[in-house]
């Protein structure tokens, strides 16, 4: 299997835009985790979804912050508007089961200027 | 609620000298415990873990760590390291039968030659 596969792997973008980070988990796994890492406060977790349903969102930073997964191979995250805060490297990761190993894509360098 | 402290953001070795990168945890029932590899720009890599059984988990790249449940600890060592584990080190707990994975704060490694 490829892994976790993020797009794009690099993004800069304007304050004001609208950016979607993407990712296919690998094939069979049910669990798919968004993170973020800045230097400032590590890594977070922004939602998690199981079976293709959101089941923790308690982490999404604000409501210009959205998550979805129409299927099992592909989720989206988006950030609509974008501020210069949340550039950070955000991570998708995904477990054949939510309490073991998760894989982690190479993630997504978002810069907002 | 469930909390990670890793004691040291810094570690400096040199090679083929000794590490020990420390973890502590604290929950309130039992979780399963982590750690993660981050290579310069690049995702997560899973070294080991601990679900149960033997507290003495070994790892890849010859890392090994010991859970200490008297101690709340999960401490993560190599006898010997080389130039290639110049890395960010993570610690990671989960609640047992959870699904929310909390990571500590890292650890940079640098080996020096």
């Amino acid at each position: 299997d490829a892994g976790v596969i993020q797009s794009p792997r690099h993004e800069v973008t304007e304050m004001g835009q609208e950016v979607t980070l993407r990712c296919k988990p690998i094939s069979g796994h049910n669990s798919l985790f968004w993170y973020r890492q800045t230097m400032m406060r590590g890594l977070e977790l922004l939602i998690y979804f199981n079976n293709n349903v959101p089941i923790d969102d308690s982490g999404m930073p604000e409501d210009r912050f959205s998550a979805k997964m129409p299927n099992a191979s592909f989720s989206t995250l988006k950030i609509q508007p974008s501020e210069p805060r949340d550039s950070a490297v955000y991570f998708c990761a995904s477990s054949s089961r939510g309490w073991d190993e998760a894989f982690f894509g190479q993630g997504t360098r978002l810069t907002v200027v | 609620a469930q909390s990670v402290t890793q004691l040291d953001s810094q570690v400096p070795v040199f090679e083929e000298a000794p590490v020990e990168l420390r973890c502590n945890y604290s929950s309130s029932v039992s979780v399963y415990l982590f750690w993660y590899v981050q290579y310069p720009n690049q995702g997560l890599q899973l070294l080991l873990k601990y679900l149960s059984g033997s507290t003495l988990v070994k790892g890849i790249n010859g890392f090994e760590a010991e859970f200490n449940k008297s101690q709340t600890s999960f401490h993560l060592r190599k006898p010997s390291v080389h130039i290639s584990d110049t890395a960010e080190y993570f610690c990671a707990s989960i609640k047992a039968a959870g699904n929310k994975l909390t990571f500590g704060g890292g650890t940079r490694v640098l080996v020096k030659p």
